[in-house]
């Protein structure tokens, strides 16, 4: 599986848009972006995650680009319940030889007052 | 609320002693997924059942770890002889397999069950 490149940690304004980049160069062509966040102490949470496509929920917009080497997380207000370690993780499809998450360090977010 | 659960959330044990843990998935999925969270770094990999087969070990489970999937319903996961290293944070995931060509089989995580070895 591709390796990604996260900041080590982010500063958002509550109720500003937190936007959250992930690198991941090496990426192929049957592999997703994947997103979890982690609040201190709790297991990870899942948020969302695509292929090629822009992807939006209720919780998060995922914008790749169109060489897919980078995307990134959009939370569109952020609130102080968001403050987590977010972690993007690139992942082979169901056919792959692996049905694991690899985990990198993952951004710090910090939403302030 | 019918998310992954695990047990006990906490367990504080001395070192030498054996601790056994549940992880019980969401209903009718048949991955199951465990994994180890060290203090700032992100979760690593440790088994992955598919109904009660055990398809994949890390290497980071050594001998004195064993994980069960009986019946693919609940699994366990047992540390024999605790050393203090074994602190972390343990944490289960379950999935189902992708139902459509195309689509994935998105993890859900439990709220994990941490282990403090004295």
């Amino acid at each position: 599986d591709a390796k990604t490149t996260q900041p080590t940690s982010m500063d958002c304004a509550e109720g500003r848009a937190a936007n959250l980049p992930c690198n991941h160069s090496t990426i192929s062509g049957n592999e997703y972006v994947y997103w979890y966040r982690q609040i201190h102490s709790q297991g990870p949470q899942y948020i969302i995650h695509g292929l090629k496509n822009n992807e939006t929920n209720e919780m998060a917009s995922l914008i790749i680009t169109e060489d897919r080497k980078s995307s990134t997380l959009i939370l569109p207000h952020a609130t102080l319940r968001d403050t987590a370690v977010y972690y993007c993780i690139v992942r082979r499809n169901y056919g792959g030889a692996t049905n694991k998450l690899i985990f990198g360090t993952g951004t710090l977010l910090a939403v302030q007052p | 609320d019918t998310g992954v659960s695990q047990n006990p959330r906490h367990k504080i044990t001395k070192r030498g002693q054996n601790v056994t843990f549940r992880c019980d998935p969401i209903s009718e999925h048949n991955r199951l997924y465990w994994y180890r969270q060290t203090l700032g770094q992100g979760p690593e990999f440790l088994t992955y059942f598919q109904n009660e087969a055990q398809l994949e070990k890390s290497r980071l489970l050594s001998d004195r770890f064993s994980a069960e999937r009986p019946k693919g319903s609940f699994s366990t996961l047992e540390i024999q002889r605790t050393e203090q290293g074994d602190s972390a944070m343990y944490l289960c995931a379950s999935s189902l397999p992708p139902r459509l060509a195309g689509t994935t089989d998105t993890q859900y995580f439990g709220p994990g069950t941490r282990l403090t070895v004295l």
